[in-house]
């Protein structure tokens, strides 16, 4: 089965310093990865995917991860934070369960705290 | 589409009440899965559907909950009776059953226990 890891449950940077986020997965086929972000008191939304191609991936809001077989990794990065990026954010792999069928499974989740 | 709807965003009720959480899912998606929520546990997989059919409940947590899917645009969660140690949020997502797409996720619905 898959599974994720997320380094740090609270990240704090200062507005306008690069946001590291980071994320390690275990698969033991090509993996399917995801970060999300969920809002104070909203659901969690898409931010990026990485299904095949490009190892580097854009996504919403100025956020971009790269895979890195190599070394199991999808981090995600941002390259000058903004107050409104406070939030959490969960990095998935999508994995074959019982009877076929996908499901992703989350990481615990990372707390990014935006400093003024 | 409206993307995943739940119902209703909040829910106060008294323990040992039924509570019953309602879910529609994005039309055409065939996979549906319900999520917990709290500070202490994260994020938790319940239980998901394939096309209606409950693949794998093995994340809920009691005998007290329950899950039904009666057709392919409408889910619902049941905690009977419910705890004080069932306040969380509850989250729908549905997704197409396929290895590339993400799951869309509802706004949830906040359960409180007293």
């Amino acid at each position: 089965a898959q599974s994720v890891t997320q380094l740090g449950s609270h990240v704090s940077v200062s507005e306008g310093a690069l946001v590291l986020l980071r994320c390690n997965y275990s698969s033991s086929v090509p993996p399917y990865l995801f970060w999300y972000v969920q809002y104070p008191n909203q659901g969690l939304q898409l931010l990026l995917k990485y299904t095949t191609g490009a190892t580097l991936v854009k996504g919403i809001n100025g956020f971009e991860a790269e895979f890195k077989k190599s070394e199991t990794s999808f981090h995600l990065t941002k390259p000058s934070a903004h107050m409104s990026d406070a939030a959490e954010y969960f990095c998935a792999v999508s994995d074959r369960g019982i009877q076929g069928a996908q499901k992703l499974v989350f990481g615990q989740g990372t707390r990014l705290t935006i400093n003024p | 589409d409206a993307g995943v709807i739940q119902s209703p965003r909040h829910e106060v009720t008294e323990m040992g009440q039924e509570v019953t959480l309602r879910c529609k899912p994005i039309s055409g998606h065939n996979s549906l899965f319900w999520y917990r929520q709290t500070m202490m546990r994260g994020l938790e997989l319940l239980i998901y559907f394939n096309n209606n059919v409950p693949i794998d409940d093995s994340g809920m947590p009691e005998d007290r909950f329950s899950a039904k899917m009666p057709n392919a645009s409408f889910s619902t969660l049941k905690i009977q009776p419910s705890e004080p140690r069932d306040s969380a949020v509850y989250f729908c997502a549905s997704s197409f059953n396929t290895p590339n797409t993400e799951a869309f996720f509802g706004q949830g619905t906040r359960l409180t226990v007293v």
